[in-house]
């Protein structure tokens, strides 16, 4: 199966610093990534669409100038956690889908812990 | 906007016996897709089981199949000789816009297995 990958897996910040998160397909070139939060005892999120080489579609309610997000490659996309809070901390897990018709199926990443002191 | 619904929190089941998980979901879209995924302990998502909008027959996969009403937007997960590894959450989830879209997720069911 399809194996992506996401570093790290759990960070701790001081509130206003910024953290970067990465997430990678091994074996496969994800054209589609996406990023989802997840709050303890609480489902999945989208927070959003990343496309290879083309800006982010972020839902509704999500800041984007707070989560930013690069796909510069199509095994690679990144979220940037800016001037971290507090209430930022989370669960962020990243899944990605191939090029090829019949790959509408998302693979995701193990997830990385955020916890903002 | 699509919604999912998932109405049992939390379900047992004895070892060996076969347990439904219930999933609803709205939607005015005609192309689109439906997944059961698995989140143990480890919060890692595994695809447990997929089916397309547009293929009437039931997706199955070894002891997991689905019944999967479309003109009802049911779409229940059946775990037949449940095993101890069985024991996770549940998250219902749906794909529209083709397949292009990110996942709408349920709540989550928590499956408790009784040895």
């Amino acid at each position: 199966g399809a194996v992506v990958s996401q570093h790290p897996s759990r960070v701790i910040c001081k509130s206003g610093t910024s953290v970067k998160i990465e997430c990678r397909s091994l074996d496969f070139q994800a054209t589609t990534m996406f990023w989802y939060r997840q709050f303890p005892k609480q489902s999945l999120m989208l927070m959003a669409t990343s496309n290879e080489g083309s800006k982010a579609t972020y839902e509704q309610g999500v800041e984007k100038d707070k989560f930013l997000i690069n796909h510069a490659s199509l095994t690679l996309s990144t979220l940037t956690v800016t001037s971290a809070h507090p209430e930022d901390s989370s669960f962020y897990i990243c899944s990605a889908r191939g090029r090829d018709r019949g790959s509408e199926t998302q693979y995701f990443g193990p997830g990385t812990r955020l916890l903002v002191l | 906007a699509q919604t999912v619904t998932q109405s049992q929190p939390e379900m047992s089941v004895q070892e060996a016996e076969t347990v439904t998980l219930s999933c609803t979901y709205d939607t005015s879209e005609s192309d689109y897709y439906l997944f059961w995924y698995k989140q143990p302990p480890s919060r890692q998502m595994i695809l447990v089981i997929r089916q397309e909008a547009y293929k009437q027959q039931n997706a199955t996969e070894n002891r997991f199949s689905v019944n999967f009403q479309k003109a009802a937007k049911s779409f229940s997960l059946k775990i037949s000789d449940s095993q101890l590894g069985d024991a996770a959450m549940y998250f219902c989830a749906y794909m529209g816009g083709g397949g292009a879209d990110g996942l709408t997720f349920g709540k989550g069911t928590h499956l408790i297995i009784q040895p």
